[in-house]
């Protein structure tokens, strides 16, 4: 089974409102990243946290860690129409080692 | 920098053929790189981890007679599809891990495989 788990599975909203996707994981990791997919498109990595971080800022991308809970949350600000993607997170179970992709959570923004 | 690139972008063949299709990195030397599939709507499934030089590492269920996996230098991997059928098709995905950091995957575009 897939290490992750993302709800809400799809989300729809206005276009300056703030969208927040979450993410549960079963084991320990290392990392836990979160990337976006567009339509029929490979993945862009968005940002990486690691196991000892709580909290990690990148542009309008905020993400949480809650390692005591096993999951993660990704919170974009002031959304925009270009955001409209699938947003995946991904957990490593150390180093290099393959990641495990969750289940996907699909953003629309609407304009 | 970063760039991952795959070829082609989209093919269709008749069931029984063979398809090849290549993952480069372009401006860096990649460690290790990953072959993936999406079904629509669905998560990427790791189908096999490829190092420079040596063998594939297969995830279960996965047939390494069927996939076939070349990864001859530090740029270049490919994956073929043998004697392709229509449950092959797929949306096939490459990553790369960069030598000088291994935490962060760069993907390739992705290549949308139809077997009729």
């Amino acid at each position: 089974s897939q290490q992750g788990e993302e709800d809400p599975q799809a989300l729809s909203i206005q276009e300056g409102e703030n969208a927040t996707m979450n993410c549960s994981y079963k084991t320990s990791i290392n990392n836990l990243q979160w990337y976006r997919q567009n339509s029929g498109r490979g993945l862009v990595h968005l940002i990486l946290i690691r196991s000892n971080e709580r909290e990690k800022h990148s542009g309008r991308l905020r993400v949480t860690l809650d390692t005591s809970k096993k999951s993660s949350s990704l919170l974009i600000t002031a959304s925009r129409a270009a955001d409209t993607a699938s947003y995946f997170c991904a957990t490593a179970p150390g180093g290099y080692q393959k990641v495990t992709f969750g289940t996907g959570t699909k953003l629309q923004v609407i304009p | 920098g970063a760039v991952v690139s795959q070829h082609p972008s989209r093919v269709i063949c008749k069931s029984g053929t063979s398809v090849k299709i290549e993952c480069r990195s372009l401006d860096f030397q990649a460690t290790t790189m990953f072959w993936y599939r999406q079904f629509p709507k669905q998560s990427l499934m790791l189908m096999a981890t490829s190092n420079e030089g040596s063998k594939a590492t297969y995830e279960q269920g996965v047939e390494k007679d069927k996939f076939l996996i070349n990864h001859a230098s530090l740029t270049l991997s490919t994956l073929t599809v043998t004697s392709a059928h229509p449950e092959d098709s797929s949306f096939y995905i490459c990553s790369a891990t960069h030598t000088q950091g291994l935490e962060t995957q760069y993907f390739g575009p992705g290549t949308r495989l139809l077997v009729l």
